[in-house]
């Protein structure tokens, strides 16, 4: 069966740690991969994908993603985090038109 | 442009009414989802529609639940006899597609529904 897992629900972080979230899926054919992050009270949006090509992709405010096809993973990466970055993470897959979205991982960021 | 709205964005009924949440997708986009968002759930994959092809309702959780799409756009998701369980937001996407690709989702702001 299909299925996305996020290892992490919750993740408390000081401002200027390091963040990896992990996501792993499970999916037997060609996969498109998302990141999409919830701000508190704001809509779900965009935060990177993969299609094809350079298995690592950058997104918005400094995050990137690495697919590594062995592994069924894309992790999500960010170098030194902000307290606006507290918020739900959200790992997806497209296979053939239907998403999976994981259960997500809330980040918060301690000032 | 203006992008995926939803109304309404709150509404509270009694349970065993009947509920009709509507969606208006991103103009030109062919594909619009519904999904359900439950605190630590994550987001419940409900139904699919991609241009005039059937749409998807495998993840439709019962038959109180059904949805339709009129001309290709606007999407209305109704839930019959509403139960507590219901209580959740609902959230609506969009996205364009090109052949067999399907590109990234924008959602709505989601209606909070609220069974007493």
């Amino acid at each position: 069966a299909q299925s996305v897992s996020q290892h992490n629900h919750h993740v408390i972080l000081s401002e200027a740690a390091s963040l990896e979230l992990g996501c792993n899926y499970s999916y037997g054919g060609t996969v498109n991969l998302f990141w999409y992050v919830q701000y508190p009270g704001q809509h779900l949006q965009l935060l990177l994908k993969y299609f094809s090509g350079d298995p690592l992709v950058k997104g918005i405010k400094g995050f990137e993603a690495e697919f590594i096809k062995s592994k069924f993973s894309f992790n999500l990466r960010k170098p030194s985090v902000q307290w606006s970055d507290t918020a739900e993470y959200f790992c997806a897959v497209e296979g053939t038109y239907k998403y999976i979205f994981g259960t997500g991982t809330r980040l918060k960021v301690l000032a | 442009g203006a992008g995926v709205s939803q109304s309404p964005s709150n509404k509270v009924t009694e349970k065993g009414k009947d509920v009709e949440l509507r969606c208006d997708p991103i103009s030109g986009h062919t594909a619009l989802y519904w999904y359900r968002q439950s605190l630590g759930q994550g987001l419940e994959f409900l139904i699919y529609f991609q241009g005039n092809s059937a749409p998807d309702k495998s993840g439709l959780p019962s038959d109180r639940f059904s949805a339709e799409r009129t001309g290709g756009s606007v999407s209305t998701l109704t839930i019959q006899r509403t139960q507590q369980e219901d209580s959740a937001v609902y959230l609506c996407a969009s996205s364009r597609t090109s052949g067999s690709k399907s590109y990234e989702q924008y959602f709505g702001p989601g209606t909070r529904l609220t069974v007493t």
